[in-house]
């Protein structure tokens, strides 16, 4: 079964410092995988996918993600952190079958807290 | 283009009673999945529905059911309520199935 760790509950930076999250997914197959930002009792916004090709990838609000094969990893990036980044972010990877179809059943990881410092 | 809705946005049962929650994908979306939230279990998936047709379920339960209209328009009951079913039921919307999900605020479910 896959399954998606984020090692890291709860992460604080200062306002501007560069930030990294970790993920690690555990899938057989080519894994499709997310990124997701949730603030306090609001839904999740979409922030970033790689479905196949170039292994890093852009999102909105200046976020980035690199696939990494080998190490199992889809870790997310900013280089300065705004005060409005401070929010709960979640790491997901979606099912496909042996013979390469898609579903839409998403696994998420269990989230990462990201606290920021004026 | 208007984003997913859910109603109602919160909703307080008591144990033994039957929930119905309601959701309005993005309009030309065809697939609706739903997604469990809470402190201890995080995230976990429900089911999906494309084309009024279950895709997939996840490991709940038979009282937790849903169903989608020809609109795609998704409702997802839940029967004989328990403390334990506290929690943000999340709706999510795509275009067809395996394409990115857009997710509604959610639905705050309090069972006393």
């Amino acid at each position: 079964a896959q399954s998606v760790t984020q090692p890291d509950i709860h992460i604080t930076v200062s306002e501007g410092a560069s930030l990294e999250l970790r993920c690690n997914y555990s899938y057989g197959a080519t894994p499709y995988l997310f990124w997701y930002v949730q603030s306090p009792g609001q839904g999740l916004q979409l922030l970033l996918k790689y479905f196949s090709g170039d292994t890093l990838v852009q999102g909105i609000k200046g976020f980035e993600a690199e696939f990494k094969r080998s190490q199992s990893s889809f870790n997310l990036r900013k280089p300065s952190v705004h005060w409005s980044d401070a929010a709960e972010y979640f790491c997901a990877v979606g099912e496909r079958d042996a013979g390469g179809t898609s579903y839409g059943k998403l696994t998420f990881g269990q989230g990462t807290i990201l606290t920021v410092h004026p | 283009k208007a984003g997913v809705t859910q109603t109602p946005r919160y909703l307080i049962k008591t144990r033994g009673q039957q929930v119905t929650l309601s959701c309005s994908p993005i309009s030309g979306h065809r697939s609706v999945s739903w997604y469990q939230q809470t402190p201890g279990q995080g995230l976990q998936f429900l089911f999906e529905y494309f084309s009024e047709t279950q895709r997939n379920k996840g490991n709940f339960p038979g009282r937790f059911s849903g169903r989608q209209f020809s609109n795609s328009r998704s409702e997802m009951n839940v029967s004989t309520l328990e403390l334990g079913d506290s929690a943000l039921y999340l709706c999510a919307s795509s275009l067809r199935l395996a394409d990115e999900q857009y997710f509604g605020p959610g639905t705050r479910l309090t069972v006393t």
